[in-house]
């Protein structure tokens, strides 16, 4: 079975400019979750979302929001890039219930010049 | 809140020598607590987690952690170390009870197997 899968896995964007990173989970996963992770540090969490919904939400600007779509897949948008959005952003899934694993797909390295 | 200190930030060992990488948490709330590896331009895979039970827990690739916690320690070991082990390896922490997991992490331990 495929695991989770992001798009790009790469992308060089300049200061100011929008990106959109992209997230399918793993089939029958309904939660899916952002991660920020910054050259030399653990990853940070941004966004979590069930069923559609946002159900958490990390110490990150309004620049940042994500959605999710009827498919589960999701979608992670950053506005007016700065240079210290550059990390490597994750995406992970999980099937709902306390205690579950949380996979986590290879991740989209943004750089911003 | 949680928070996790990782209290190594590098650790140099020969192959075949026993390591033990070293993981503090702090929270207000029971936890749930996991290791992931993260190899070179990849992703996170899970190694471990405690959810409840016996506090020695055993995860791939031959590791073990030992969850303490009157120290709110869960230290991450194995016995005898791969040159294909070198990784870094990250200690996580989330809320018990919810049901959408929160992952909180530490900063990272770089693990370098030498020959």
């Amino acid at each position: 079975d495929a695991g989770v899968t992001q798009s790009p896995t790469h992308l060089i964007k300049t200061r100011g400019q929008h990106v959109t990173l992209r997230c399918s989970p793993i089939s029958g996963h309904k939660s899916v979750s952002w991660y920020q992770q910054v050259l030399g540090q653990g990853p940070q969490f941004i966004f979590q979302y069930y069923e559609k919904e946002e159900r958490g939400r990390g110490n990150f600007p309004d620049r940042f929001s994500a959605r999710q779509f009827p498919n589960y897949s999701s979608e992670l948008n950053v506005n007016a890039l700065l240079l210290g959005d550059s990390a490597l952003y994750l995406c992970a899934s999980s099937l709902t219930g306390a205690g579950n694993t949380i996979y986590f797909g290879e991740g989209s390295w943004l750089t911003v010049v | 809140a949680q928070s996790v200190t990782q209290l190594d930030s590098q650790v140099p060992v020969f192959e075949e020598a026993p390591v033990e990488l070293r993981c503090n948490y702090s929270s207000s709330v029971s936890v749930y607590l996991f290791w992931y590896v993260q190899y070179p331009n990849q992703g996170l895979q899970l190694l471990l987690k405690y959810l409840s039970g016996s506090t020695l827990v055993k995860g791939i690739n031959g590791f073990e952690a030992e969850f303490n916690k009157s120290q709110t320690s869960f230290h991450l070991r194995k016995p005898s170390v791969h040159i294909s082990d070198t990784a870094e390896y990250f200690c996580a922490v989330s809320e018990r009870g919810t049901s959408y997991g929160k992952l909180t992490f530490g900063q990272g331990t770089i693990l370098t197997v030498h020959p």
